[in-house]
């Protein structure tokens, strides 16, 4: 069982250029979001999904898209990078809405933008 | 809106010593609260939650009391091991802002030496 998966573990990239950060869970849950981790900060939410077909704009969604296809992926994009991305991004699943059921995160993409 | 304050690191503690991090928070209505812990290069893991007041979520030796009247839920753990080092993370959700997101403190590290 992997749980929830995240590629790349690392990445560096130039100012202006685009990347799609994946993000995959094999526990068929429902709810999926994306979180950025910057020091001194904790987690703060992108985005995030509650079924396949719909998203929603967390607390920091500029510059960065997201679609949800199927219910297994949800991919973050970074259509035009900007060093005040370089962040630590974490994704994170959960079989439903309320979250008073447990949140099962992702081991995490570091990010550098030059 | 919601937010959530903790204790800054980092914390430094000798094997078997007593650990407290506080944790407060603001919101409206009764919001569930979570512990996570970020281990060194790893994901966060939900480490214990509590969905109302007075309730005490357990886990691994590690407690914390959903105090409503003071608005707070500080971890505790009796007598600390070298393997608990690591970040600290307390959170909330809802219900204002939705239960299905997720605000997360700033993290606290704890360092234990033997």
């Amino acid at each position: 069982n992997a749980g929830v998966t995240q590629t790349p573990k690392f990445q560096v990239l130039k100012t202006g250029q685009s990347m799609t950060l994946q993000c995959a869970q094999d526990m068929n849950h429902e709810y999926m979001s994306w979180y950025r981790q910057d020091p001194g900060m904790g987690l703060r939410l992108i985005h995030y999904s509650v079924g396949a077909g719909i998203t929603d704009q967390g607390e920091v969604p500029n510059g960065y898209n997201v679609s949800r296809s199927t219910t297994e992926d949800f991919p973050l994009r970074l259509l035009s990078a900007a060093p005040s991305q370089t962040s630590v991004y974490f994704c994170a699943s959960s079989p439903g809405e309320v979250l008073q059921e447990t949140q099962y995160f992702g081991p995490g993409t570091r990010l550098l933008v030059l | 809106g919601n937010s959530v304050t903790q204790m800054e690191g980092p914390v430094t503690l000798s094997e078997e010593a007593f650990l407290t991090i506080n944790c407060t928070y603001t919101a409206t209505g009764y919001p569930s609260l979570f512990w996570y812990v970020q281990y060194p290069g790893e994901g966060l893991q939900l480490l214990l939650k509590a969905t109302k007041a007075d309730d005490k979520g357990s886990n691994k030796g590690f407690e914390a009391t959903y105090r409503k009247e003071t608005t707070s839920f500080h971890l505790e753990k009796g007598s600390v091991q070298v393997s608990d080092s690591a970040v600290y993370f307390c959170a909330l959700s809802g219900p204002s802002g939705g239960y299905n997101k997720l605000i997360f403190g700033a993290g606290t590290r704890l360092a234990v030496h033997p």
